[in-house]
């Protein structure tokens, strides 16, 4: 158990929907980043905070991705207008120490767009 | 560019059989590097981790890795597969210069009984 968790674990939705997801990091976890993983791929990158600042967005994630992290605990990342191409797992992550500590990852949560 | 490239993948070995998932690197600037499994349907969970100290890195369940500058390479071994080590595999390289974490593509180990 890493501490980290994430919900809803899984979300079936049409397309054009409005999604959120939320990462309940623990409290050493200044550092909190999203991943998305599609099947047989690697963790792509979207966005991380240090705190409650957004330090790095992803060129990938399109307009319709927004991702906040108010008080730097818990985080939120938003899905406008849902399209098929954004199922997907999304992962949330924490990271403590400096910048040799490691990502611990929640279970993820899974997205389907129908 | 700063990657890492997973060789393979899919590996499969006879339980028992050694195991070797290669990892390969590029960076300019000195790498902090990890692996990670992945169980189906879950999260990513640490197995190990090189941050400049010891070449030889032992982590959990019995894998253990070696980072060789010289040929840019981390890769994970275990002496003798067991069933339960049927997963996913990720390398994963961070650097110095940033708090930015990049994946491989993964390696898919399969154990044949």
């Amino acid at each position: 158990d890493t501490g980290v968790s994430q919900n809803p674990r899984h979300k079936i939705t049409k397309r054009g929907q409005n999604v959120t997801f939320r990462c309940d990091p623990i409290s050493e976890h200044n550092r909190l980043y999203w991943y998305r993983q599609t099947l047989g791929q690697g963790p792509e990158f979207l966005t991380y905070f240090q705190n409650e600042a957004q330090l790095e967005k992803s060129r990938l994630l399109s307009d319709r991705f927004s991702a906040e992290r108010p008080k730097g605990s818990f985080s939120t990342l938003e899905i406008q207008r849902t399209e098929q191409g954004d199922s997907a797992m999304y992962l949330c992550a924490g990271r403590a120490g400096g910048l040799t500590g490691e990502l611990f990852f929640g279970e993820g949560s899974r997205l389907t767009v129908l | 560019a700063q990657s890492v490239t997973q060789l393979g993948s899919h590996v499969s070995v006879s339980e028992g059989a050694l195991v070797l998932l290669r990892c390969n690197y590029s960076s300019s600037v000195p790498p902090y590097l990890f692996w990670y499994v992945q169980y189906p349907n879950q999260g990513l969970q640490l197995l190990l981790k090189y941050t400049s100290a010891a070449t030889l890195v032992k982590g959990i369940n019995g894998f253990e890795a070696e980072f060789k500058k010289s040929e840019t390479s981390f890769h994970l071994t275990k002496p003798s597969a067991h069933m339960r080590d049927a997963a996913e595999y990720f390398c994963a390289v961070s650097f110095i210069s940033g708090d930015q974490f990049y994946f491989g593509t993964g390696t898919s180990l399969t154990v044949i009984p």
